[in-house]
């Protein structure tokens, strides 16, 4: 099964700073990767899809980049609303693969 | 509006099992692909099960597999998710998600129910 690793697992940032998670597949999952936020509580929300496209609805200060086995989203300017956790999602085989989680905390 | 609406969560005794429900509304449904992602207590998001959106194909995790049955029943717009010999290890909230594009599993889930909890203890 692919594995798919995200870095950092928790980082600390301030409203309007820009922040990068990381998502490495362990072998190249050409665009297939998807971004999701979930908040406490509730489901998951998808954010990107196949690696850089914004899905309808999201602000636009979220982006997504990469291709092969790594792969980047960006805050541009963190907004309150936008401390969550963060997963990346394989859909390049069957086995649909999660990270493990980012988690976005307020410095 | 499109919508998910999980039931059927419970506590349960381990060994024994549980049918999960997914009803859907506000798409067609029987053109889109379906997933169950569980999530244990302070844990990540785990896939757990995908059916093709007339049923033909179904893939499981290998933690569920020959333990859970995926169906659906598309002229209920409803999914179904069967857990036998239940283990401590499935305690979780279970959410059924859709796929964002009909027929293609590759772009995502765009669409996610608010989840329904399952605890397995004695």
């Amino acid at each position: 099964d692919i594995q798919v690793t995200q870095s950092p697992s928790s980082l600390s940032a301030s409203v309007g700073d820009r922040v990068t998670l990381t998502c490495r597949a362990s072998e190249s999952i050409s665009t297939f990767l998807n971004w999701y936020q979930q908040k406490p509580g509730k489901a998951p929300k998808l954010l990107i899809y196949d690696a850089s496209n914004l899905q309808s609805g999201v602000p636009s200060r979220f982006s997504g980049s990469g291709s092969g086995t790594d792969f980047t989203l960006t805050i541009s300017s963190l907004q309150p609303e936008d401390f969550a956790t963060y997963y990346c999602q394989q859909s390049y085989t069957i086995s649909w693969t999660f990270g493990q989680g980012t988690k976005v905390e307020i410095k | 509006q499109v919508q998910l609406v999980e039931s059927g969560g419970g506590v349960v005794q381990p060994g024994r099992s549980l049918r999960l429900s997914c009803a859907a509304s506000g798409f067609t449904f029987s053109s889109f692909g379906m997933h169950w992602v569980r999530q244990a207590p302070g844990k990540g998001l785990e896939w757990v099960a995908f059916i093709s959106y007339d049923g033909t194909n179904k893939f499981y995790a290998d933690s569920v597999k020959g333990r859970f049955t995926f169906s659906r029943d598309n002229s209920k717009n409803t999914l179904y998710l069967q857990i036998n010999s239940l283990r401590s290890e499935d305690t979780a909230v279970y959410y059924c998600a859709k796929d964002r594009v009909p027929a293609a599993s590759i772009y995502g889930l765009d669409v996610w129910g608010q989840g329904t909890a399952v605890t397995v203890s004695s």
